[in-house]
């Protein structure tokens, strides 16, 4: 069945960077668009990006442009988001969702940031 | 980029009512449009795509409906699982931008 397996919770400091993951099982990773969305507490949903596996190709939401950098790892079926100059603004949790459909969403990593 | 217009932003209903959410275009989508239901603690669970095409698993009392740049999620008739925040996502043009969501809540 298919599955994305989302990293921990995350506490970091301002100013820093994190690298969060998502990992595919289930379907042919390389062969579906996957795609990062933010939650801010209390508030809705907000498209970051997405990346294409098979050949690494990105497309990013503007807002997020030098905030988020979206990689993926074919080998071990993971795609990543780091996040860069965090601040508290960047407080939210994070979800991966496959494909053109999102029929499938990790469970969420949240981040919080805080000195 | 392409807004989307979302009301109510808070629905309160009796179970068994029939309710329904309406999320507006900015701009031509087509049936580039998404429903999903997500619950406190939960991720985003897919309910509608296409506009009007059911996703699997999904009970059949929801469906999904447009009317020129107007789309309707309406769930028949309220069950007590049904109590969550609903949003749509229009998947035609980058950025992909989703609705406000709305809070449907017991009355």
């Amino acid at each position: 069945q298919v599955q994305l397996q989302q990293s921990g919770t995350e506490l970091v400091k301002p100013a820093s960077s994190v690298k969060i993951s998502c990992k595919a099982s289930g379907y042919t990773f390389t062969s579906n668009y996957m795609h990062w969305i933010r939650q801010q507490p209390g508030n809705g949903l907000e498209w970051i990006g997405w990346i294409y596996p098979g050949n690494g190709n990105t497309k990013y939401n503007q807002k997020f442009d030098g905030k988020a950098t979206l990689t993926a790892d074919k080998s071990s079926s993971t795609a990543y988001m780091q996040l860069s100059s965090l601040t508290s603004e960047d407080s939210a949790v994070y979800f991966c969702a496959r494909g053109s459909l999102f029929d499938y969403w990790g469970q969420g990593v949240m981040v919080t940031v805080s000195s | 980029d392409i807004q989307m217009t979302q009301s109510p932003s808070s629905l309160p209903a009796s179970l068994g009512d029939r309710v329904t959410i309406t999320c507006r275009a900015s701009q031509d989508i087509g049936n580039y449009l998404r429903w999903f239901q997500q619950k406190p603690g939960k991720s985003p669970r897919l309910m509608i795509y296409g506009a009007t095409n059911l996703a699997a698993g999904v009970p059949s009392r929801f469906s999904g409906s447009r009317s020129g740049s107007d789309y309707s999620l309406t769930i028949s008739s309220l069950e007590s699982e049904d109590m969550a925040d609903y949003y749509c996502l229009q998947s035609k043009e980058s950025p992909l931008t989703f609705g406000s969501g709305t809070k449907l809540e017991i009355k």
